[in-house]
């Protein structure tokens, strides 16, 4: 199992530039979520996943998209990246009551 | 205000000592808390989980909760070096299914 993946690991974009992340898990987890990870503020949900064909915002949606056509797999969309986006961006699935992580993508907007 | 405030440290130890960090949070409706361990440009990976005030033990960690003080704690005993790491705590509401709430964690440096 690969468990959680994540693509690319590094992103440079320019201030209104559109890009994906993409997330990936091999576990048929239903669960899926992506955060950022800014200093000093911990973790914050991006938006969720309980399943194929349905989607949710967390605390901080605005500036990003999201779709899960597959159970599988959970990409990010940055419709027109702003610097306030600048972060590190996981992508978590989860079954039951425990989550797992996947590397990180660390993006930086110019 | 955060929902879940968090000492950001560092916090530096020799090694061997015994590691208290803690994070209080003002949410009551909080029922299910953990622990997560980060290590450096890794994803954090789940260490303790626990739903009720009182202890949990596992190996040389024990995670303490106390609901009546909104205030949790991880101990790790006989610190290592591999033990340096970002500890976060995290948080669900009860109903909220696994939307976690994350405080802003904890880096600890354990030094040989």
């Amino acid at each position: 199992n690969a468990g959680v993946t994540q693509t690319p690991k590094f992103q440079v974009l320019k201030t209104g530039q559109s890009m994906t992340l993409q997330c990936a898990q091999d576990m048929n987890h239903e669960y899926m979520s992506w955060y950022r990870q800014d200093p000093g503020m911990g973790l914050r949900l991006i938006h969720y996943s309980v399943g194929a064909g349905i989607t949710d915002q967390g605390e901080v949606p605005n500036g990003y998209n999201v779709s899960r056509s597959t159970t599988e797999d959970f990409p990010l969309r940055l419709l027109s990246a702003a610097p306030s986006q600048t972060s590190v961006y996981f992508c978590a699935s989860s079954s039951g009551d425990t989550q797992y992580f996947g590397p990180g993508t660390r993006l930086t907007v110019l | 205000q955060k929902e879940v405030e968090q000492d950001p440290g560092p916090l530096s130890v020799p090694e061997g000592a015994i590691v208290s960090l803690n994070c209080t949070y003002s949410n009551s409706a909080f029922q299910y808390f953990m622990w997560y361990r980060q290590y450096s440009r890794k994803g954090p990976e789940l260490l303790m989980y626990t739903y009720s005030s009182g202890n949990k033990e596992d190996g040389r960690f024990t995670a303490q909760v106390d609901k009546s003080s909104k205030y949790i704690s991880l101990f790790i005993r006989d610190s290592q070096p591999s033990d340096s790491a970002t500890y976060l705590c995290a948080m669900i509401q009860q109903g909220a299914g696994n939307m976690l709430t994350f405080g802003g964690g904890t880096r600890l440096m354990v030094k040989p």
